[in-house]
């Protein structure tokens, strides 16, 4: 099954700066979904990316898809203590809506 | 709405016993699955549910059944529990857009 893979694996930044972490997938997808997960908690959707799109915003979310290269990165502006989390891309190749989930990604804000 | 509920949160196996992990949905979603997170693996899907009735395996399965007689829920079942199966367990539902809601997760440890 196909799968997603995040890079970089691990993103130690400042509060204030940029955080921006890719995905890279291998076979034809329908969506690709990105999600958050703080620790110890279940994983929370973020923003759902269709095979036709190419960027797509959600308040300091930015996603961007490019289905020639397989892959998209998820851009996190003026980053908060808060966004300090793990975040998974995930892809949807269709049939069953079965999601093929990536490693993770460890994103650490510091205050 | 509560969303994805999942019962226990905790548990602690001895090899050998069985148990039933608790999962349900007021939601109202047709799709649910179970999901596996291990240290640097992602998420593995086990079983999943595209509706009352009907169940089909994922990635993982053997060691688990699952069962749908109502929408709303979705046990999962450790037949003969195995240290290999120590791990943290997410039920998700899928929304009308593909973006899954998950469960807070059960944490399971087999001795």
């Amino acid at each position: 099954s196909q799968q997603g893979e995040e890079d970089p694996q691990a993103l130690s930044i400042q509060e204030g700066e940029n955080a921006t972490m890719n995905c890279s997938y291998k076979t034809s997808i329908n969506n690709l979904q990105w999600y958050r997960q703080n620790s110890g908690r279940g994983l929370v959707h973020l923003i759902l990316i269709r095979s036709n799109e190419r960027e797509k915003h959600s308040g300091r979310l930015r996603v961007t898809l490019d289905t020639s290269k397989k892959s998209s990165s998820l851009l996190i502006t003026a980053s908060r203590a808060a966004d300090t989390a793990s975040y998974f891309c995930a892809t949807d190749a269709g049939g069953n809506n079965r999601l093929a989930f990536g490693k993770g990604n460890q994103v650490v804000v510091i205050p | 709405n509560a969303g994805v509920t999942q019962t226990p949160k905790f548990q602690v196996l001895k090899t050998g016993q069985s148990m039933t992990l608790q999962c349900a949905q007021d939601m109202n979603h047709e799709y649910m699955s179970w999901y596996r997170q291990d240290p640097g693996m992602g998420l593995r899907l086990i079983h999943y549910s595209v509706g009352a009735g009907i169940t089909d395996q994922g990635e993982v399965p053997n060691g688990y059944n699952v069962s749908r007689s109502t929408t709303e829920d979705f046990p999962l079942r450790l037949l003969s529990a195995a240290p290999s199966q120590t791990s943290v367990y997410f039920c998700a539902s899928r929304g009308t857009k593909g973006e899954q809601y998950f469960g807070p997760g059960t944490r399971l440890t087999v001795t």
